[in-house]
């Protein structure tokens, strides 16, 4: 089935860093979601995006819905340990439409 | 957010056998619940939407008599692998809807399969 592109495919970065992530698709979304899924766990939401444009903020996450209806990012300020995990952005076509899945970003944080 | 279980979180069976996996909805009525499949550190992929009191929908290259999926309610839907295989193993998530527009799915928390 067809995936979006999430890059970077992995990160290791030092506690207190910022983190960016971003999602690219060839086809156009009414809805972008971020979760995050630790191991042996189903995926939890984190932000969910309706409008082209809209900035959300969630603590120290940030996601940006892109203008174009084909891109998402999202942003974590001040990392810490327990934000270690996999992030899936996910695409949807709106009204409990099927979600389509970015390939994931895999975030470990250093001490 | 809306709560999803899933049970069971981890099961082993014999080649050859069936298993039941169900998910519920525990706090809302979710007119649409998604299967996905998993394999280690890949994304997740969607099997089947299951929509209640209708036959699922399944997605290409997906079994619909190897993976049976029932949605007899509101509340809950049930992916039963038939005949399992080595190859089945895998970890299976379910996620629910409200089915309203611009509604975010809510995902329950994974069912490892093994057959040995």
């Amino acid at each position: 089935g067809q995936q979006l592109n999430q890059s970077p495919q992995s990160m290791f970065i030092q506690e207190g860093e910022d983190v960016s992530m971003n999602c690219t698709s060839s086809s156009i979304f009414n809805t972008w979601l971020w979760y995050k899924q630790e191991p042996g766990e189903g995926p939890v939401l984190l932000i969910a995006l309706y409008k082209a444009g809209e900035l959300t903020s969630n603590g120290r996450l940030t996601a940006q819905f892109g203008i174009t209806r084909k891109d998402s990012f999202l942003n974590i300020s001040a990392s810490i340990p327990s934000d270690v995990g996999i992030y899936f952005c996910a695409g949807g076509g709106g009204t409990a439409s099927k979600l389509t899945f970015g390939t994931g970003t895999r975030l470990q944080v250093t001490l | 957010g809306a709560v999803v279980s899933q049970h069971p979180s981890r099961v082993i069976c014999k080649s050859g056998t069936s298993v039941k996996i169900e998910c519920r909805s525990l706090d809302f009525q979710a007119t649409t619940m998604f299967w996905y499949r998993q394999f280690p550190k890949q994304s997740l992929m969607l099997m089947a939407t299951s929509n209640e009191g209708s036959k699922a929908t399944y997605e290409q290259g997906v079994e619909k008599d190897k993976f049976l999926i029932n949605h007899a309610s509101l509340t809950l839907s049930t992916l039963t692998v038939t005949s399992a295989h080595p190859e089945d193993s895998s970890f299976y998530i379910c996620s629910a809807s409200q089915g309203a527009e611009n509604t975010e799915a809510f995902f329950g928390q994974g069912t490892r399969l093994t057959v040995v």
